[in-house]
Parts: C-alpha cells; structure tokens; sequence
C-alpha cells in the first residue's frame, strides 16, 4: 500500500518568509496532485503533476515533481496570511490517497 | 467548470437517527465518486469509492452496513450513516472524478459535518 509522508507537519511563519513542504511516497507516483483546504470547507485543487521532474508555478507557488516520480515539494515565496490552510498531496490511478498534511499559519 | 455540491453541510442529531448525506457534480459526469472522513486537524481518509451502477467498494475497516453508499446516476452517489451514534460525529467531504478516466484529479465538495448528539 502506498503511503504519503508530508514534512512538516506545522509550520508556523511571519509574512514575508518563504516555505517549502514535501511530499515523499514508499513508491512511484503515477500522478500527484496538490491541494489546499481551509476549515470547514472541502480541497481545493491547486495542480497536478505527471512527468518526472516536471515544475509548474502557480503565482507564488512553485511545484516540483522529483525525477524518479517518488517525491514531491511546494515552495510558497513570500507567504501571506492568505495561504494559511492545510496542504495536503494526493496519488492514486483508480482510487486515491492523501498525504498526512501540513498545517500553514502565516501571521501578519 | 468541475463544481461538485455536497448537502447538507451540517447535521446535528440524535443519536439512533439514520442521517443521509448526499454529493452531486453538477456541470460533468461522473462515473466514480469517493467519500472521506475527515477528525479534526487531520487528513482525509478515504472511506469507499462509489462506482455508478455497481456495489461501492469499501476501505479494510469501514462498515459497509454502517456507511451505505448509493450511487444510481451519474452526478449523484449518496452516504447514509446508519444509526448514527457520537463516534460517528466527524466532517464527512465527497469527490468525484470526471468520466475521461483513472489518473484525473478529483473535485471535492465542502463536506458535511455531523454531530451527534
């Protein structure tokens, strides 16, 4: 069974400051995707990524998808309160599984 | 485009009531829908994948008899929690992934949270 390991598990920043968090799998991923999720409300999709070593950038979000397809990390540049929120990763080809989360407080 | 409506978004009940919950996707098809639970401050676990037209299919260690899952067209699967009691209070959140196939992200709705009483 595939797992999903996200570090860290809390992050807790100033605006301004810059972040990173990882996604690792006990296996190859056949696709990720990233999301986001604020309290009380469902995950938002932020982007899906599909080739080894592929980047996409997202506003101040950059997405890195490791060469051997097995990792993952969002690097948020300049964080704003407004990216407070659970960040979550997600695999899977017929059914899907989700990362254990990073929780994002960034204080004004 | 990719909407998926979820209701309701909050249920408060007494305990032995039966409580249904239902999810649609409202602009697309959607042949497999998934349903989570979600305690607070964690990820979502993946309960079952509702397949339309066919049994659901349900994670080692979920009731099948507690969590009865419906999904009889294609932008509606449906989860009842079965006398419901308060260990069965948590966020409830729904997926759906479009028809072109395996390997498409889902879509979620904004989830339903239960308390039982």
């Amino acid at each position: 069974t595939q797992l999903l390991e996200q570090s860290p598990q809390f992050l807790s920043i100033q605006e301004g400051e810059n972040l990173t968090v990882y996604c690792n799998s006990s296996s190859v991923f056949s696709s990720l995707q990233w999301y986001r999720q604020e309290p009380g409300e469902g995950p938002v999709l932020l982007v899906t990524v599909v080739t080894g070593g592929e980047v996409k950038k997202l506003k101040r979000l950059t997405f890195q998808f490791g060469d051997a397809r097995k990792d993952s990390s969002l690097h948020i540049t300049a964080a704003q309160p407004g990216d407070t929120g659970l960040y979550l990763c997600s695999s899977g080809t017929y059914k899907y599984i989700f990362g254990t989360g990073t929780r994002l407080k960034v204080l004004a | 485009g990719a909407v998926v409506s979820q209701h309701p978004s909050w249920v408060i009940c007494k305990s032995g009531t039966s409580v249904k919950i239902e999810c649609r996707s409202l602009d697309f098809q959607a042949t497999t829908m998934f349903w989570y639970r979600q305690f607070p401050k964690q990820s979502l676990m993946l309960m079952a994948t509702s397949n339309e037209g066919s049994k659901a299919t349900y994670e080692q260690g979920v009731e099948k008899d507690k969590f009865l899952i419906n999904h009889a067209s294609l932008t509606l699967s449906t989860l009842t929690v079965t006398s419901a009691h308060p260990e069965d209070s948590s966020f409830y959140i729904c997926s759906a992934r479009d028809t072109t196939g395996a390997g498409q992200p889902q879509h979620f709705g904004d989830g339903t949270r239960l308390s039982i009483l």
